[in-house]
């Protein structure tokens, strides 16, 4: 079955960075897209930004251009997100999610765990 | 504020009939840009409950639909139970190819 798995939980001070992996299992790794969608507690859901897998091209939210980086290591079929300066802001729930679809827009089918970021002094 | 507007609540009694509309504009729904819908229950991860504006996957039950219209798109929940009291969220894109979502609906069964 498809499952995303996510790394676990992270506390970290302001100012630092953090990353967080994403493996997948169940299908073909590189012909899909990975996205990166974050909740923040008690709010809903903010898209940050996605990657194809397959040629690494990615897209990013413009809140979250020059903070935030998407990799991904296709030997392993994870996906990887950092970011840095961090803020008291950035405490959230952070998920990554596959895409499906194309053309009119794909949606996101299946979701990692998610991955609890605290960032505190 | 998010790019798509939903009511920040609704309600309705075991049996009866909701409806959650999701309000975009020219730029992202209204530009032809399919609407999804996601189910989040209370402490869990978001799932896909309705695709490309209409369809469902596997599993969901035939009691929630979608539907889309200009720039808005609604999510219909038929005979309310219990368990599909959680947070409901639409999603589409923008003209720049960006996902955005809906501030997100509680939905309470009373």
């Amino acid at each position: 079955q498809i499952q995303l798995v996510q790394s676990g939980a992270e506390v970290k001070k302001p100012g630092a960075s953090v990353r967080v992996s994403c493996k997948a299992s169940g299908y073909t790794f590189a012909s899909y897209v990975i996205n990166w969608v974050r909740q923040a507690p008690g709010q809903g859901l903010e898209w940050m930004g996605r990657m194809s897998a397959h040629n690494g091209h990615t897209a990013y939210a413009e809140k979250m251009q020059g903070r935030f980086t998407m990799t991904a290591d296709t030997s392993t079929s994870t996906a990887y997100m950092e970011l840095r300066s961090l803020r008291s802001d950035d405490t959230a729930m952070y998920f990554c999610a596959r895409g499906y679809g194309a053309g009119s827009g794909p949606y996101f089918d299946y979701w990692g765990q998610g991955t609890l970021l605290t960032v505190s002094s | 504020q998010s790019v798509l507007t939903q009511p920040p609540s609704v309600s309705g009694a075991p049996g009866q009939s909701v409806t959650i509309s999701c309000t975009g504009s020219s730029s992202n729904i209204g530009a032809g840009y399919h609407v999804h819908w996601y189910q989040q229950l209370p402490g869990s991860v978001p799932k896909l409950l309705i695709y490309g504006n209409t369809n469902r996957p596997s599993g969901v039950p035939d009691r929630f639909s979608g539907s889309k219209s200009g720039t808005s798109a609604s999510l219909a929940i038929t005979g309310l139970q219990a368990e599909d009291e959680a947070d409901y969220y639409c999603q589409s894109h923008d003209s720049s190819l960006s996902a955005v979502f809906g501030g997100g609906t509680k939905l309470t069964v009373l």
